[in-house]
C-alpha cells in the first residue's frame, strides 16, 4: 500500500519562527511536491523536485524554501513564519508522468 | 483563462440522482488526466484515471474528448457518502512535466 506520511498534523507557530515541514514517501517515486490549500483557492504548488538536490519553483514560492537530500524526504521550510501563510500544506508524490499520492496534510497555524 | 477549470458548484442533488461534472484544459500537451475526491479537511485521493476510450468504475464514468479539450465524470444512483470536492488534474508533458489542477467542484448530495 501507497504511503506518504508528513511529521505533523496539526502545527501552532508564531510569527518569525522558523518552521520545518517534512514528508516521506516509500514508493520510490522520482517527483515530489508541495502544495498549499486555502478555502476558495484550490491547490497552489509551492515547490517540487523532480530528483534528489533539484528543485523547481512552482507558483508560489516566495517564503519558502525546499531541500531534498534523499529521495525519499521532502522538506519544506518557513524561513520566518507569518500569519499569511496559515494555511493546509500537502505533499504529493509520482513517478515522473504518473498520478500523485498525498500525505495526509499539515494544517499550520501562524499567530 | 485558468489553465484547467471547473464549475466551483455547488452542486446540490437528491440522493439517487445522476449528476456530471466537466473539467476543460486549454493546454493541447495534455497527455494524462485524473479524477480525485477530496473530502473536508482530507487530502485529494485518486478516484480515477481518465482514457481515451472512456472508463467506468462501479457507479463512476470518466471520459475524456481530446477535440473539445474536456473531460467528464458521471455518477450515477448518487449516494449521501459521495458528498465532496472533485478535482481534476492534468499532467502537460511539453518543456517539462507539469500537473495542472482544477479548482474543484463540490457536491453536496442531499436525502
Amino acid at each position: 500500500d501507497v504511503k506518504v506520511t508528513q511529521s505533523s498534523r496539526y502545527l501552532v507557530k508564531r510569527t518569525g519562527e522558523k518552521v520545518f515541514l517534512e514528508c516521506v514517501q516509500d514508493m520510490d517515486h522520482e517527483n515530489m511536491f508541495w502544495y498549499r490549500q486555502d478555502p476558495g483557492l484550490g491547490l497552489r504548488l509551492i515547490y517540487f523536485s523532480y530528483d534528489v538536490k533539484m528543485k523547481e519553483k512552482g507558483d508560489i514560492p516566495e517564503g519558502y524554501s525546499v531541500s531534498r537530500e534523499k529521495k525519499e524526504r521532502f522538506s519544506l521550510i518557513l524561513e520566518s513564519a507569518s500569519t499569511n501563510q496559515t494555511s493546509m500544506y500537502l505533499c504529493a508524490s509520482s513517478t515522473p508522468t504518473g498520478k500523485p499520492f498525498f500525505g495526509p496534510g499539515t494544517r499550520l497555524t501562524v499567530t | 483563462r485558468k489553465e484547467v477549470e471547473q464549475d466551483p458548484g455547488p452542486f446540490n442533488v437528491p440522493e439517487g440522482a445522476t449528476v456530471a461534472f466537466n473539467c476543460t484544459y486549454s493546454n493541447s500537451a495534455s497527455q494524462s488526466f485524473f479524477w480525485y475526491r477530496q473530502d473536508c479537511r482530507k487530502e485529494p485521493k485518486l478516484l480515477m484515471s481518465v482514457y481515451s476510450s472512456g472508463n467506468e468504475d462501479g457507479r463512476f464514468t470518466a471520459q475524456l474528448n481530446r477535440a473539445s479539450q474536456y473531460i467528464s465524470l458521471l455518477i450515477r444512483d448518487s449516494k449521501l457518502s459521495d458528498s465532496a470536492t472533485y478535482l481534476c488534474v492534468v499532467n502537460v508533458m511539453d518543456s517539462n512535466y507539469q500537473l495542472i489542477w482544477g479548482a474543484g467542484t463540490k457536491l453536496i448530495i442531499k436525502p
